[in-house]
This record gives C-alpha cells, structure tokens and sequence, in this order.
C-alpha cells in the first residue's frame, strides 16, 4: 500500500513530557500537511511543506510545537512539554503540487495524562 | 460566521433512501470543495470534489455546488448502513483546506 502513513497510531504520554510523530507522505506527492483533530470538530489545519520548506503555520502551532521535513519526503511534529489541551487526534496529509485534492493518512491519536 | 458551517445531526435515515447533507460557507471567493467521510476513531477520506456550478456524479454520490448561494450538497443514493459516518464539508483557502464541524450520519437499516 502507498498511501499516507504515520507512527506511531496511538501515545499516551504524562504532561511535560515530549513526543515525536513521523509522517510519510504518498511517495510522489511533494507537499505534506498536518493537521489536528478533537472530539466533534472538523480538522484544523497546523502546517504544511512544500518539498523541505515548511511555507505556513498557522497560530493554533503554539512555540512548543515543531515540523521539520528535512529532506523533502518524511516529516516529523514535535511537541514538547505536552498539556492536557494537546490531547487530540494529529492527522497528515499529502498532495502533489498543483493539485487541491489532499489524502489523510490514519493519524496518531495523542492522549497526555 | 463561521467559514464552513454543517448541521451536526445526527441524521437518521432508512435504509435505501437517499440522504442529503449540506454545508454553507462564507467566503464568496472559494474554488475547491471537498467532501470527506469519516469513520468513527478513523482518518477523514476524499469521496467527492467539485469545483464548479452544478451536478457530479460518482456512483451513488452526486456533489452539488451553488456558488452564488455559497452552499455545497451531498447526497448519497440507495443508503446502505456502511454508510453510517461523519461526512466533512471542507474548501480550499489558499493552499490549506478549511473543514466544517461535520455531520452525523445514521443509516436505519
């Protein structure tokens, strides 16, 4: 299967503690995307990348948050010192360039305890 | 005003009829729309895109976009439980995609 693929799918950590998230993309598409997601809420768009450059954030990525994608094809997000309000469920995506249509891998659900 | 606006539900209907769900948004200078299915504890999939006035067909589904009345549809043909899910209205808004709350939809068998 070559669609969007995440780890881990599920990480429950203490609050302050700091976790890490890995994102594959769909091997062809240059721009890669993350997103969060809570309980009855449509996702909200974090960032995104266009090959390494991550081109926008959006004020929901407080400065704990980090995304790198350093060589334009896998991308991690990292949060640190995790809250409780950063339980969620974190979603990627990937699209190819020029194209709208974006694909959701199956994301990691966060829980901080 | 929110940007993409959905009735929550949930929406119940029988089995084999057709079920129609909606969305308004607010920006009149929208190009792309999306609808997303969404099962529970699951990742949103693309099911439809339309992106100009009127009908799109994909089997059971037809998208429907109203761009002067800034509304989109769906409305999905011969229900079948499978079907049961959230369904995400969502557009474009630059390079990003903007996503409505959802709504709920429950299939009577």
């Amino acid at each position: 299967d070559t669609g969007v693929s995440q780890n881990p799918r599920h990480k429950i950590t203490k609050r302050g503690q700091n976790v890490t998230f890995r994102c594959d993309p769909i091997s062809e598409h240059n721009r890669l995307y993350w997103y969060r997601q809570t309980l009855g809420q449509g996702p909200e768009f974090l960032t995104y990348f266009q090959n390494e450059a991550q081109l926008e954030k959006s004020r929901l990525l407080s400065d704990r948050f980090s995304a790198e994608r350093p060589k334009g094809s896998f991308s991690t997000l990292e949060i640190q010192r995790t809250e409780q309000g950063d339980s969620a469920m974190y979603l990627c995506a990937s699209s190819l360039g020029g194209s709208v249509e974006q694909y959701f891998g199956p994301g990691t659900r966060l829980t901080v305890t | 005003q929110k940007e993409v606006e959905q009735n929550s539900g949930p929406l119940s209907v029988p089995e084999g009829a057709i079920a129609s769900l909606n969305c308004t948004y607010s920006d009149r200078g929208s190009q792309s729309f999306f609808w997303y299915r969404q099962y529970s504890g699951k990742s949103p999939e693309l099911i439809m895109s339309i992106y100009s006035n009127g009908d799109k067909e994909d089997g059971r589904f037809t998208a429907q976009l109203n761009k002067a009345s800034q509304y989109v549809s769906l409305l999905i043909r011969d229900s079948q439980p499978s079907d049961s899910a959230t369904y995400l209205c969502a557009l474009t808004r630059v390079d990003k995609i903007i996503f409505g709350k959802g709504t709920r939809l429950h299939i009577l068998p």
